[in-house]
């Protein structure tokens, strides 16, 4: 089957300009995350959808991070305007089910990332 | 949230057996234990899930403490294509919320 796909793979912005970011989960997934990965670190959980609703945001800033999931499907990320601390890989994720009320877990699978560069 | 601690780096040479050891002494009676890894240049991937008991599976080994504040991953015979950053994540049982930490990034010799 195929794997999560993500667009672009590279991004190399000036600070203050916008960036969208794309991702397109496997197919019969419900769930679908963005993480934020930073250079030497683990990856940060910014925002976590179950079909197209929000479950999770507490970790995204607001105030220049947006994200959306049309028709629960594919999703955009959204930076505007951005910083040079926005410099970052992020991955997007999708799973069967958020797990949340059940028993069973569900694995996460990754796209490959984007790679942003904000000078 | 149960914190953990890795090894910031490991090495291996191939054909030989890892132990990669990860403390989760804060972890809760309902938290699984969940290793991912991260080869170069793409996405984390699963490798292996316990609670409780010994599991194995055909990427890895997964051993649990009997008092489960720590576990250890075993990989049998290392190969130069298990070279990436692995990581020992806590999970509550209910929820998909993954902690990432640093991990333990593993270099295998040839």
């Amino acid at each position: 089957e195929a794997g999560v796909a993500q667009s672009p793979r590279y991004k190399i912005i000036e600070k203050r300009q916008s960036v969208a970011f794309w991702c397109n989960p496997i197919s019969g997934h419900a769930t679908l995350y963005w993480y934020q990965q930073i250079l030497g670190q683990g990856p940060k959980l910014l925002i976590q959808f179950q079909n197209n609703g929000v479950v999770d945001d507490s970790q995204l800033p607001k105030d220049r991070f947006s994200a959306e999931r049309l028709k629960g499907v594919d999703s955009t990320l959204k930076i505007q305007p951005a910083k040079l601390e926005d410099s970052a890989v992020y991955l997007c994720a999708s799973s069967l089910e958020s797990g949340i009320g059940g028993t069973r877990l569900y694995e996460q699978y990754f796209g490959p990332g984007t790679r942003l560069t904000v000078t | 949230d149960a914190k953990t601690t890795q090894p910031n780096s490991m090495e291996s040479n191939e054909e030989e057996p890892v132990h990669l050891p990860c403390n989760h002494s804060t972890i809760s009676g309902t938290d699984y234990i969940h290793w991912y890894r991260q080869l170069p240049s793409q996405g984390p991937e699963y490798v292996i899930h316990g609670l409780t008991s010994n599991v194995n599976n055909r990427m890895a080994s997964l051993a649990i403490a009997e008092d489960r504040k720590s576990s250890t991953l075993i990989l049998h015979r290392a190969t130069l294509r298990d070279a990436a950053v692995y990581y020992c994540i806590p999970r509550f049982l209910y929820t998909n919320d993954m902690r990432f930490g640093a991990g333990t990034r593993l270099t295998v010799k040839p």
